[in-house]
């Protein structure tokens, strides 16, 4: 199986800020990565597909870069309704697999 | 709009079997484009894929749970289904189907449904 790894795993920021978020996998995925936002007792949401291209609806104020095996998702600008949680997740071999989440809370 | 909405009980007894209904609607599951899929996350933790399936029936599950899972396709009701065997407390979980954009991302979401294995 592929292993995710997601640093940090929590982080405090203020709106305005600035805010990235890596993801590692233990072997190269291409671009076969996704990032996806979580808020509480809420389902996933979909970000960023194919590592850096901007899901539907999703504001331009997210995004995200790299390849093989080194991700980033960057909130350029972190809005109030930006606190939450991020999963990367990749689809380059099955069993499909999520990092551990990265929790972004409020300074 | 595409919708997604989870079905079932929301408590199983340990041993016995976990049955969840997923139902489309905006759209037919019927696409070589798309599969669809079970994702869970226990009380607190992060995710875990399950398992997908295309229109045509064809499945592709984790190896770690392959043999306690089915998951089902019935395309004249727009849904599917997923049933997980023999099931204990570590099944305890928020269940969500999804649908899977080209077997890559999840792009559309249930609400998701919380499963508590107990007796």
């Amino acid at each position: 199986d592929i292993q995710m790894t997601q640093s940090p795993s929590s982080l405090s920021a203020s709106v305005g800020d600035r805010v990235s978020i890596t993801c590692r996998a233990n072997q190269s995925i291409s671009t076969y990565l996704s990032w996806y936002q979580q808020k509480p007792g809420k389902a996933p949401k979909l970000l960023i597909y194919v590592a850096s291209s901007l899901h539907s609806g999703v504001p331009s104020r997210f995004s995200g870069s790299g390849s093989g095996a080194d991700f980033t998702l960057t909130i350029s600008s972190l809005q109030p309704e930006d606190f939450a949680t991020y999963y990367c997740q990749q689809s380059f071999s099955t069993p499909l697999t999520f990092g551990g989440g990265t929790r972004v809370q409020s300074k | 709009q595409l919708h997604l909405q989870e079905s079932g009980p929301g408590l199983v007894k340990p041993s016995e079997t976990l049955s969840l209904t997923c139902s489309v609607s905006g759209d037919s599951m019927i696409s070589s484009t798309y599969s669809w899929g079970w994702i869970r996350q226990p009380p607190g933790k992060g995710l875990e894929w399950i398992g997908n399936i295309y229109y045509n029936g064809n499945t592709f599950y984790n190896p770690s749970l392959e043999s306690r899972i089915s998951i089902s396709v019935d395309t004249s009701k727009n849904q599917f289904s997923l049933n997980l065997y023999s099931v204990t407390a570590a099944d305890t979980a928020v269940y969500y189907c999804a649908r899977v954009w080209s077997s890559s991302c999840f792009d559309y979401w249930g609400q998701g449904t919380l499963v508590a294995v107990s007796s």
